[in-house]
């Protein structure tokens, strides 16, 4: 069975700093997907990543990068030099090769006070 | 990019009346759509899978008959909540699979319903 866990339910931290938004997943299949979303207030979600389960190297995007660890299960999301606008719910999903929905984590609230 | 739109936004509706709420793909096909429903501070909740041309597949324990869902063409699909009442009040969202193996998944802005 799927499953996705984001055990961090809260983060709160001070502008400019770093954060790590865990991901742990499940999954029997060997092909498969790993996303992250966010979510701010509005409530739209807007995609970040995708990273499909043969490519392990980690990704940098401006402050965000992602490091993903098959040993582990895991698609950590860094965030580097926390601003506030980076204030919202980050989701992490996955998606089997052969499965048509994402099944998604808890979500994890990250909140970026001045 | 590939964008998904909901409409409307925010929609108030009186207790039994019905409640209709659009997704479309703006600049793709989408042969597959989902619906979810959010509440407050939790994860998003499949609510059902569309595909074009035929009968949502609904997830255990979503009410097919409460939630209509129509898919009928590759940009389209709707969801109507029939009889609505105030514990149907939530955040509605969409979403829309794109390329080989609907690997890329674009959500629309999402539709606040609240039922009065």
């Amino acid at each position: 069975a799927q499953k996705v866990t984001q055990a961090q339910t809260e983060i709160s931290v001070v502008e400019k700093e770093d954060v790590t938004l865990d991901c742990v997943y499940e999954t029997r299949d060997t092909t498969y997907y790993l996303f992250w979303y966010k979510q701010p207030p509005s409530g739209e979600l807007v995609f970040l990543i995708r990273r499909n389960s043969f490519d392990e190297q980690n990704e940098i995007s401006g402050r965000y990068s992602w490091n993903f660890q098959k040993s582990t299960s895991s698609f950590n999301f860094t965030i580097t030099a926390s601003q506030v606008v980076d204030s919202a719910v980050y989701f992490c999903a996955l998606k089997d090769q052969g499965a048509q929905k994402l099944v998604f984590g808890q979500g994890t609230r990250l909140t970026i006070n001045p | 990019g590939a964008v998904v739109s909901q409409h409307p936004s925010w929609v108030i509706c009186k207790s039994g009346t019905s409640v209709k709420i659009e997704c479309r793909s703006l600049d793709f096909q989408a042969t597959t759509m989902f619906w979810y429903r959010q509440f407050p501070k939790q994860s998003l909740m499949l609510m059902a899978t569309s595909n074009e041309g035929s009968k949502a597949t609904y997830e255990q324990g979503v009410e097919k008959d409460k939630f209509l869902i129509n898919h009928a063409s590759l940009t389209l699909s709707t969801l109507t909540v029939t009889s609505a009442h105030p514990e149907d009040s939530s955040f509605y969202i969409c979403s829309a699979s794109q390329g080989v193996g609907g690997n890329t998944i674009y959500f629309g802005e999402g539709s606040w319903l609240t039922v009065v």
